[in-house]
């Protein structure tokens, strides 16, 4: 079975810090993802990586930066918090090999609030 | 650019009553359409997947479909029961570097008993 694991289940924040939410998989993935979801707007891609020490931007990058320095961890960095980032985070990972059928695994998410 | 929409947001239903859920997406282009599950503060489980050639998925109690020209999803359940309820969520893969999911923003269900 494939898992995804995340830091923290929830997390309270101060305005100003700096915010690291971690992800580890298990499952030699190549691909790892982070998510925001949000009531109404569903799951909005943050940044992926498809390999390691490499990164993409996804749809709603700005505020956040990534870090993929091992194959099985890959962490998201919120450098100075802001209320608007009060969200559920979602990490995810896929196997990333052509030829094979890809779905991606979630972990169970971190619930951050900024105050 | 994908866009992923599920009607209705929210459904209510009697025990036993068999229902369906809808997705419609904008570009036919995907690789595949899957169907998750998440409950109340938890992750996302997935329950079915649907490749681009194909037309439908069952599991159990679930049967999904795929119109790919026409760009929709439905997701059937039969005889639901109280353990059903939970957020559904439809997302596709689109054809594009990452492979990356692009979700709808789900259909609250409540199954009452």
């Amino acid at each position: 079975d494939v898992k995804v694991t995340q830091s923290s289940r929830y997390l309270v924040k101060r305005t100003g810090e700096k915010v690291f939410l971690e992800c580890v998989q298990d499952m030699d993935h190549e691909n790892m993802f982070w998510y925001r979801q949000d009531p109404g707007l569903g799951l909005r891609l943050i940044y992926f990586s498809y390999d390691v020490k490499m990164k993409e931007k996804g749809d709603i990058p700005e505020g956040y930066s990534v870090s993929r320095e091992k194959k099985e961890r890959f962490s998201l960095i919120l450098e100075s918090a802001s209320t608007n980032q009060t969200s559920m985070y979602l990490c995810a990972s896929s196997l990333g090999r052509a030829g094979e059928i890809e779905t991606q695994y979630f972990g169970p998410g971190t619930r951050l609030l900024v105050l | 650019k994908q866009e992923v929409t599920q009607i209705p947001a929210a459904l209510s239903v009697p025990e036993g009553e068999n229902l369906v859920l809808n997705c419609s997406f904008t570009d036919s282009a995907i690789y595949n359409l899957q169907w998750f599950r998440q409950d109340p503060g938890k992750g996302l489980t997935s329950l079915l997947l649907i490749q681009s050639s194909q037309r439908e998925q069952t599991s159990g109690r679930l049967n999904a479909s795929l119109d790919k020209s026409s760009g929709r999803s439905t997701l059937y359940i039969a005889a639901s029961q109280p353990g059903d309820s939970a957020t559904y969520l439809c997302a596709v893969m689109i054809m594009e570097y990452g492979n990356k999911l692009v979700f709808g923003a789900g259909t609250i269900l409540r199954v009452k008993s």
